[in-house]
């Protein structure tokens, strides 16, 4: 059991560059999120799924664009990356919603020049 | 508006004696759930203890318990008998809505041997 799976684990990005942050989940988890963390802060939710298709906007969407289609893997897209997106990215996965332990992935480190 | 506040940026805790990290929070809601996370330097988020609002008894998880004060809007977390791999970032969470955690700014904590 792997849990959950990000690639890549560091990245440099130059201004005006795409990427896309892969995830992937092996427990069967229906809810998926995005977060970043930025120096000094707790996580902002980015984007969430609560299956596949269903993707809806968390705290933080500008900038990013989200996929769902299939349970296991929950990409996030950065499009026209801007030196604001430098930040750690981290994917988790739950069985359900509210009261449910989020499992996490071990992050993305991007940074933006 | 749900927040939550850790005011501990940093603390230390010699090894195998017991520190207490405290976090506040606000909410007009009656049900809920309070985390403490673990981020150790490897990054990955770990989930360290659960606490279900409408259960009076705190809950235990071996050397880590919480402090749970309802009417004072308190969470904090005790770690008993201190261990080097304790030394992390604890990040308080609170279930704002179905999807989204409210993280606080998190608090590191030093284990000094």
């Amino acid at each position: 059991n792997a849990g959950v799976t990000q690639t890549p684990k560091f990245r440099i990005l130059k201004i005006g560059q795409s990427m896309t942050l892969q995830c992937t989940q092996d427990m069967n988890h229906n809810y998926m999120y995005w977060y970043r963390q930025d120096p000094g802060m707790g996580l902002k939710l980015i984007y969430y799924s609560v299956g596949a298709g269903i993707t809806d906007k968390g705290e933080v969407p500008n900038g990013y664009n989200v996929s769902r289609s299939t349970t296991e893997d929950f990409p996030l897209r950065l499009e026209l990356a801007a030196p604001s997106q430098t930040s750690v990215y981290f994917c988790a996965s739950s069985y359900a919603g509210r009261g449910y332990e989020q499992y996490f992935g071990p992050g993305t480190r991007l940074t933006v020049t | 508006a749900q927040t939550v506040t850790q005011s501990q940026p940093e603390m230390s805790v010699q090894e195998a004696e017991t520190v207490t990290l405290s976090c506040t929070y606000d909410t007009s809601e009656s049900d809920y759930y309070l985390f403490w996370y673990k981020q150790p330097p490897s990054r990955q988020m770990i989930l360290v203890i659960r606490q279900e609002a409408y259960k009076q008894q705190n809950a235990t998880e071996n050397r880590f318990s919480v402090n749970f004060q309802k009417a004072a809007k308190s969470f904090s977390l005790k770690i008993s008998d201190s261990q080097l791999g304790d030394a992390a970032m604890y990040f308080c969470a609170y279930p704002s809505g179905t999807y989204k955690y409210i993280f606080g700014t998190g608090t590191r904590l030093k284990v000094l041997a």
